[in-house]
């Protein structure tokens, strides 16, 4: 069982419409989470982090963790074609330490 | 504010060479982390170094390497290259240890061996 798990995609949403990515992570103990979004040939983008259970929003994201079933989310509201990219889910287990372990990726296509 | 700074951007090397890597993090922040992406692995962790300490490392052999300095940059070598070893390299900058925090990326260093 990989670590961090992601649905690879692609994933198409229609312009406007909200876009949901999902994460489930193996270790019970995960104490942070980040969502980072990569343009093709570039690096990684923090886009959001959250550490309690719950919802957090910015903008037009919303970040949400359950802990209890070990998946954390995001969800893009009023896509835009800018959204397209791939979208990497980051775990960090332990404090004390900065080691991101990401998950694979899913591949977000917005649809003008 | 400067962000991550990566050199050099792009190299191309040949198989049994070795290569050295350098990464300027965000001002004040001492955490340096060192991920190799690649198509079939995605992104994977190789090291952190946190005043001049390596405080975690990944599962590379021993051929990958790292330091850093007192002013928190970071260098990362890798010796005996092999064709497996082409990959974007990248480098992220957190603030402080403890409580994890955000890390920012370097454009990498796309690395290729031929």
């Amino acid at each position: 069982q990989k670590e961090v798990e992601q649905n690879s995609g692609p994933l198409s949403v229609p312009e406007g419409a909200i876009a949901s990515l999902n994460c489930t992570y193996s270790d019970r103990g995960s104490q942070s989470f980040f969502w980072y979004r990569q343009y093709s040939g570039k690096s990684p983008e923090l886009i959001m982090f959250i550490y309690s259970n719950g919802d957090k929003e910015d903008g037009r994201f919303t970040a949400q963790l359950n802990k209890a079933s070990q998946y954390v989310s995001l969800l893009i509201r009023d896509s835009q074609p800018s959204d397209s990219a791939t979208y990497l889910c980051a775990v960090i287990s332990n404090f004390g330490n900065e080691k991101l372990t990401f998950g694979t990726g899913t591949r977000l296509t917005i649809i003008p | 504010k400067a962000g991550v700074t990566q050199t050099p951007r792009y190299l191309i090397k040949t198989r049994g060479q070795q290569v050295t890597l350098s990464c300027s993090p965000i001002s004040g922040h001492r955490s340096v982390s060192w991920y190799q992406q690649t198509p079939g692995q995605g992104l994977q962790f190789l090291f952190e170094y946190f005043s001049e300490t390596q405080r975690n490392k990944g599962n590379f052999p021993g051929r990958f390497s790292g330091r850093q300095f007192s002013n928190s940059r970071s260098e990362m070598n890798v010796s005996t290259l092999e064709l497996g070893d082409s990959a974007l390299y990248l480098c992220a900058s957190s603030a402080q240890q403890g409580m994890p925090t955000e890390a920012f990326f370097g454009q990498g260093t796309r690395l290729t061996v031929v």
